[in-house]
């Protein structure tokens, strides 16, 4: 079965560049987590839906972060402008709602870094 | 952004010795899950804990939810080499007035299997 897929896997752009990281959940799961993991920081959610639309946006650290869920089966990140201090690696999750336990599964990372 | 408190944060052992680690928090949960991250990949899925006092295991794996529900642990008997990697617990959310739910992550343990 496919899990979450994420691309790009790894991104390298310029301060000031729009960036945008996209997801793909797996089949049949209604929740989506986007994360971000940084050295300093762990693992820090930053958004997630429920049925395509956004739950609890609060962890989105800045108006310069927008995400997106226009189907069931795809979803976007974006960054705009980007910033050095956004390098990080972003994580997709998915989940079932209603089944047992709602254990999420994770994607294998966009590894960005802005220079 | 909220974090459980998880440690040790990082553990050196001898390959064959036991290992464990727990996650503490302020909030109760009604779902635990433990994950493993090698490098260059997301969290991968080791256990899922969904009642207070379960015991669960998988393989050399060993987990427990705690009775209080704010804590759980996780055990990993005869260490081999391949253990290595970060070992993350994770805590379900719930929201009673929306039926939605999040996942928060612990800081992480960094273990490393000496030879």
């Amino acid at each position: 079965d496919a899990g979450v897929i994420q691309s790009p896997r790894h991104e390298v752009t310029e301060m000031g560049q729009e960036v945008t990281l996209r997801c793909k959940p797996i089949s049949g799961h209604n929740s989506l987590f986007w994360y971000r993991q940084t050295m300093m920081r762990g693992l820090e959610l930053l958004i997630y839906f429920n049925n395509n639309v956004p739950i609890d946006d609060s962890g989105m650290p800045e108006d310069r972060f927008s995400a997106k869920m226009p189907n069931a089966s795809f979803s976007t990140l974006k960054i705009q402008p980007s910033e050095p201090r956004d390098s990080a690696v972003y994580f997709c999750a998915s989940s079932l709602r209603g089944s047992s336990g709602n254990t999420i599964y994770f994607g294998e990372g966009s590894w960005l870094t802005v220079v | 952004g909220q974090q459980l408190n998880q440690s040790p944060q990082s553990m050196f052992i001898q390959e064959g010795e036991d290992v464990s680690m727990n996650c503490t928090s302020s909030s109760i949960f009604n779902t635990w899950l433990w994950y493993k991250q090698d490098p260059g990949e997301g969290p991968v899925l080791l256990i899922a804990l969904y009642k207070a006092g379960e015991l669960t295991s998988n393989g050399r794996l060993t987990a427990q939810f705690g009775i209080t529900r704010k804590d759980s642990f996780l055990n990993i008997s005869a260490s081999i080499p391949s253990d290595v990697g970060i070992y993350f617990c994770a805590g379900k959310l719930s929201s009673t007035t929306s039926g939605t739910y999040k996942y928060i992550f612990g800081t992480g343990t960094r273990l490393k299997v000496l030879a």
